[in-house]
């Protein structure tokens, strides 16, 4: 499994767009990538999942540049409801998932 | 439609006690996944179920060991707690195969203390 790495912490501002980058150099030719979010004391939740270029959906974009060796995760105009962490995962469909200590997102009025 | 339940919420053991914990998938899920969240780390895979078999495990001690009932729902127990055991445990659900690094889908967790 490619291991990843993002930034421990991001301090962002209500309305902003907030983007976190996760370095994965190591992502072999069938892995995916994938972002949960987690609030304290609850499960995580899948947010959105790319193998290259950009995906798109009703919470999040995800970039993903040609050589695949980083991904950006995109949240437009966020609330103080998007505090959170989040997960960058790397890994073949058939992994199991494989979690780091991903990114303490802290969004302020 | 019921997600991913999880029971109890909050639970707290003896060192050196057993502890069962439960999931139930969500409806339509046929595979398990449970996990250990101490507090602020990541999640970590404990092993996953499919077919009532243990189909992957993570670096945990033969301590940990799961079942999968013919329903689909599963049990994570824990022998001979240590202190070290206190976290969150997450069990996941999802199709087999289909899900593993997709969109799995999470429970709220059982609050374990050992005391």
């Amino acid at each position: 499994l490619a291991k990843t790495t993002q930034p421990i912490s991001m301090d962002s501002y209500e309305g902003q767009e907030v983007n976190i980058t996760c370095s994965h150099n190591n992502i072999a030719t069938n892995d995916y990538i994938t972002w949960y979010q987690q609030f304290p004391s609850q499960g995580p939740r899948f947010i959105i999942q790319g193998y290259k270029t950009k995906v798109t959906n009703e919470v999040a974009s995800l970039f993903i540049p040609a050589d695949r060796k980083s991904s950006t995760l995109s949240l437009p105009r966020v609330s103080l409801s998007d505090t959170a962490v989040y997960y960058c995962l790397v890994g073949d469909r058939d992994d199991k998932i494989i979690f780091g200590k991903g990114t303490r997102l802290h969004i302020l009025p | 439609d019921a997600g991913v339940t999880q029971s109890p919420t909050h639970l707290i053991k003896t060192r050196g006690q057993q502890v069962t914990l439960r999931c139930s998938p969500k409806s339509g899920h046929d595979t398990v996944s449970w996990y250990q969240q101490a507090l602020g780390q990541g999640p970590q895979f404990i092993f996953q179920y499919y077919e009532e078999e243990e189909r992957q495990r993570g670096n945990f001690p033969d301590r940990f060991s799961g079942h999968q009932f013919p329903n689909y729902s599963s049990e994570l127990n824990v022998n001979a707690l240590l202190l070290g055991d206190s976290a969150l445990y997450l069990c996941a659900s999802g199709e087999w195969r289909e899900y593993l690094n997709t969109e799995a889908f999470f429970g709220q967790g059982t609050r374990l203390t050992v005391v």
